[in-house]
């Protein structure tokens, strides 16, 4: 399959606790991206992460991102009943942008 | 508001009844993009657009067609639909076909076919 592994696939922490969600891939990448869907909804861009870069920010976002290892990672720090939703990556490689399986966040208040 | 505006976003319909799905955004963005999403299949990739009157197969596109004759609109059509089409499909647009720019996402349409 050309998707990408992401784990875990399910994922359930209380509120205040950080989330961490991993994605592998196999093949050189571009970018890789980062979106959150709400239960049957669009998805929502939430950060992208360039090949040639290791970390970024966004508010309680942190993306890294070990292009040796082929893997990246959010984490979701002080979780929120709000941030319960499914996360997805999406690696942007031969002109292509093929998003992950996803991992489902359930934050309990 | 920049988005992506999906319609209808719930669709029940017998098979072989030609439907259309529309799909438009405000953004002025040249990119555009239909997937659907399955259980267990996650998001594929049906049709793509790279600009007005440019479109291209994606990883699914058989049994769909597409077409781009005004930028802020990329509806999708299936001409004789089947119960194997019965999926929530989405629409997103991005400002071109470079990959440093994210995807926005429609709501969603959930199509049933029976």
């Amino acid at each position: 399959s050309q998707q990408g592994e992401e784990d875990p696939q399910a994922l359930s922490i209380q509120e205040g606790e950080n989330a961490t969600m991993n994605c592998s891939y196999k093949t050189s990448i571009n970018n890789l991206q980062w979106y959150r869907q709400n239960s049957g909804r669009g998805l929502v861009h939430l950060i992208l992460i360039r090949s040639n870069e290791r970390e970024k920010h966004s508010g309680r976002l942190r993306v890294t991102l070990d292009t040796s290892k082929k893997s990246s990672s959010l984490l979701i720090t002080a979780s929120r009943a709000a941030d319960t939703a499914s996360y997805f990556c999406a690696r942007a490689q031969g002109g292509k942008l093929i998003f992950g399986q996803g991992t489902e966040l359930s934050v309990k208040p | 508001e920049a988005q992506v505006t999906q319609n209808p976003r719930y669709l029940i319909t017998v098979t072989g009844k030609k439907l259309t799905v529309t799909c438009s955004q405000n953004m002025n963005h040249e990119y555009m993009s239909w997937y659907r999403q399955d259980p267990g299949l996650g998001l594929r990739q049906i049709y793509y657009s790279m600009n007005v009157e440019v479109t291209d197969k994606g990883d699914v596109p058989e049994g769909y067609k597409v077409s781009r004759k005004e930028k802020r609109n990329f509806p999708l059509i299936l001409e004789s639909p089947s119960p194997n089409q019965t999926s929530l499909y989405f629409c997103a647009s991005r400002k071109n076909r470079d990959y440093e720019y994210g995807y926005t996402f429609g709501s969603g349409t959930r199509l049933t076919v029976v």
